[in-house]
């Protein structure tokens, strides 16, 4: 596969538009998930968690869906407004092992 | 104000030099965390600790010490011992480190360190 290297994946919408982020989970045995923003030179924010006996989960203009078959979890925003320009991440929780795995991130552009 | 506090905002290292980013929080929460994080990569863990008097290394450890004296306070030095030590890092707490429910693993992050070695 491409190798990101320097560059993240990025993700450019209208403003007003609804964006769907993606993150393909590793650990089968992962049973929380988490969606943090980073804007840039700042640390991460939490957005939304999940556990793995849920399916969805609705927040204010956030929508997690989990996909345990295939190890996919997505964050959608509706209404998409330029304060939401940020490095979105994923991170999964295998809360009996004590291990936290955070992806690398998918850089969101709203366009104006 | 409950949060995590981390300080400098930016610093600037020597080769050959020892430094030490200082990372503080008052949510009363068991376990601390540090991560590097590089361009274009997911956060790395350096060290952890789930409880006062008690750390644990990470996956870069490597050329990093921490000490975790109060429950309040995890420090994190960079030794001349890492190599490439340029990166943005990240301190972060939850409020037990061991499994204690899903939502206590939640990790509450500092604003971040940028340490740039000239």
């Amino acid at each position: 596969g491409e190798s990101v290297g320097l560059h993240l994946p990025t993700l450019s919408v209208q403003e007003g538009d609804n964006s769907i982020i993606n993150c393909a989970y590793s650990n089968s045995a992962s049973d929380y998930f988490i969606w943090y923003k980073q804007e840039s030179g700042k640390g991460p924010q939490f957005i939304i968690d999940i556990r793995s006996n849920m399916d969805k989960r609705q927040g204010q203009r956030v929508t997690v869906l989990l996909n345990k078959t295939v190890k996919h979890l997505s964050l959608q925003i509706a209404a998409t407004q330029p304060g939401d320009s940020a490095v979105y991440f994923c991170a999964e929780i295998h809360t009996g092992g004590f291990k936290t795995i955070f992806g690398a991130g998918t850089r969101l552009f709203v366009k104006a | 104000d409950g949060g995590i506090t981390q300080s400098p905002k930016y610093l600037f290292r020597k080769e050959g030099q020892n430094v030490t980013l200082s990372c503080e929080q008052n949510l009363n929460h068991d376990a601390m965390y540090w991560y590097r994080q590089d361009p274009g990569q997911g956060l790395r863990l350096i060290y952890y600790s789930q409880i006062v008097n008690d750390f644990q290394k990470g996956d870069i450890a490597e050329g990093y010490s921490v000490s975790r004296e109060k429950k309040e306070s995890f420090p994190l030095t960079v030794t001349s011992a890492q190599k490439n030590p340029t990166a943005f890092y990240l301190c972060a707490s939850s409020i037990v480190g061991l499994a204690g429910g899903a939502s206590y693993n939640e990790q509450f992050f500092g604003p971040g360190t940028r340490l740039t070695v000239l």
